[in-house]
This record gives C-alpha cells, sequence and structure tokens, in this order.
C-alpha cells in the first residue's frame, strides 16, 4: 500500500512570495489534514477535510493561508504571502472514514519550508 | 484546544541504556491516546493507540503505559539502539477525529 506522498520536500522562498504544497493520501482515505509543525512546537492542526468538505480550519490563518481538496483526494496548501514566522514543516496526513478516537493517522515525509 | 505536554525536551542516552519518558493530557473526557515515531527526514509513524486507563502495549523493545485518572503516559525503550534515534510524540484525541500533538521528546542514542 503506498503511503501519503507530499511534494516538494523542500522550499526556500523569500519573504512575501507564494509557494504551494501538494498532498496525495493513502487510496480510500476520507480524511485528509494538513499540520505545521514548528522548530520546536508539536505539529499544530490547520485543516481537517472529510472529503472534499472542510471539517474543522479553526486554526488556519486564512489571510494568507488557503487549501483546497476539489475532487476529495489530493489536496493543496497554499500561503500567500509568506511571512518569516511560516517557516515549518507542512506535514499532510490521511485516515480512513471509521470516525473513531482510536483511527490511526498516517503521514508523509512533510515539506520543510524555510522563508527568507 | 486542551494542552498536551512532553517531558523532557530532548534526551541523551548510551546505547544499550534504557530510558522514559512522559506525555501528560487533559484526564477529563478521555478518548484516546496515540504515539507516533518521528526520524529524521522520514514520515511520522504511528506506534501506539492507547484507550482504556492502565493499558499496556508493547512493540518489540519499546512499550507504552497509559494513566487516564491522573493524565499521563509513559513510554519505554529497553536496551536503546542507535535506530531508535528520533522524536516521540504524543497526541491526545480531543473529539471529532482532532489529534493535539505534544512538543515531542528528541531522543539521541550514543553509540
Amino acid at each position: 500500500e503506498a503511503g501519503v506522498a507530499q511534494s516538494p520536500r523542500y522550499k526556500i522562498i523569500e519573504k512575501r512570495q507564494s509557494v504551494a504544497f501538494w498532498c496525495n493520501p493513502i487510496s480510500g482515505h476520507a480524511t485528509l489534514y494538513w499540520y505545521q509543525q514548528i522548530l520546536g512546537q508539536g505539529p499544530k492542526l490547520l485543516i481537517q477535510f472529510q472529503n472534499n468538505g472542510v471539517v474543522d480550519d479553526s486554526q488556519l490563518p486564512k489571510d494568507r493561508f488557503s487549501a483546497e481538496r476539489l475532487k476529495g483526494v489530493d489536496s493543496t496548501l497554499k500561503i500567500q504571502p509568506a511571512k518569516l514566522e511560516d517557516s515549518a514543516v507542512y506535514l499532510c496526513a490521511s485516515s480512513s472514514p471509521r470516525g473513531r478516537s482510536t483511527d490511526t493517522q498516517y503521514f508523509g515525509p512533510g515539506t520543510r519550508l524555510t522563508v527568507l | 484546544i486542551l494542552n498536551v505536554e512532553q517531558s523532557p525536551q530532548s534526551l541523551h542516552v548510551q546505547e544499550g541504556d534504557s530510558t522514559n519518558f512522559t506525555c501528560s493530557f487533559p484526564s477529563s473526557n478521555f478518548y484516546a491516546l496515540h504515539w507516533y515515531r518521528w526520524e529524521t527526514a522520514k514520515s511520522p509513524e504511528a506506534l501506539f493507540v492507547m484507550t482504556l486507563n492502565g493499558d499496556e502495549k508493547k512493540k518489540g523493545r519499546i512499550s507504552a503505559t497509559l494513566n487516564t485518572k491522573e493524565g499521563y503516559s509513559y513510554l519505554y525503550i529497553k536496551g536503546s539502539q542507535p535506530e531508535d534515534s528520533a522524536t516521540y510524540l504524543c497526541a491526545h484525541h480531543q473529539g471529532a477525529q482532532k489529534l493535539v500533538f505534544g512538543q515531542g521528546t528528541r531522543l539521541t542514542i550514543n553509540p
């Protein structure tokens, strides 16, 4: 079974530029998550999709961050314009649709973003 | 969002030694606690999902215990090996498939 795919793995941009990250979840996983992990902190949930609908985006800075999952499969997270404090690892995860507290989230390798 | 705390933040252990670290979480309305291992340049990997007070889970040399009444979980590694070097994350399930992560314990095994 193929895991969660993410690209690019690394990205370096100047502040005020735009950047986009792509995620392809495990086949059949209806729930997709984007996390931001800043150095020294734990991963923080940015947005959660169930199929192509948003379940939780309460911690997404909507003035600069956007995410979509148009066909309920792969997803794109965009930052426009980027700030220095956006430097982080962006992790994508997916889970099966059983909706239980024991459901495991399967993670991709992440995209390490550096904003200069 | 209810905070999850891990300690220590980093740990250096000699190869062959055993070690343990702690995850503290809110004890009210407990659903589940997840442990993940995150090696550098790889994907975080699920280790355990724990649900019942007194739960003990084991995977090879790694084991975990759970105390939901007092709100903590311990992760133990017996006979540490260099391949155990990683960041260990715990995550508290806070409803609606939402996980809140601790800041992690970064473990380095010295040969």
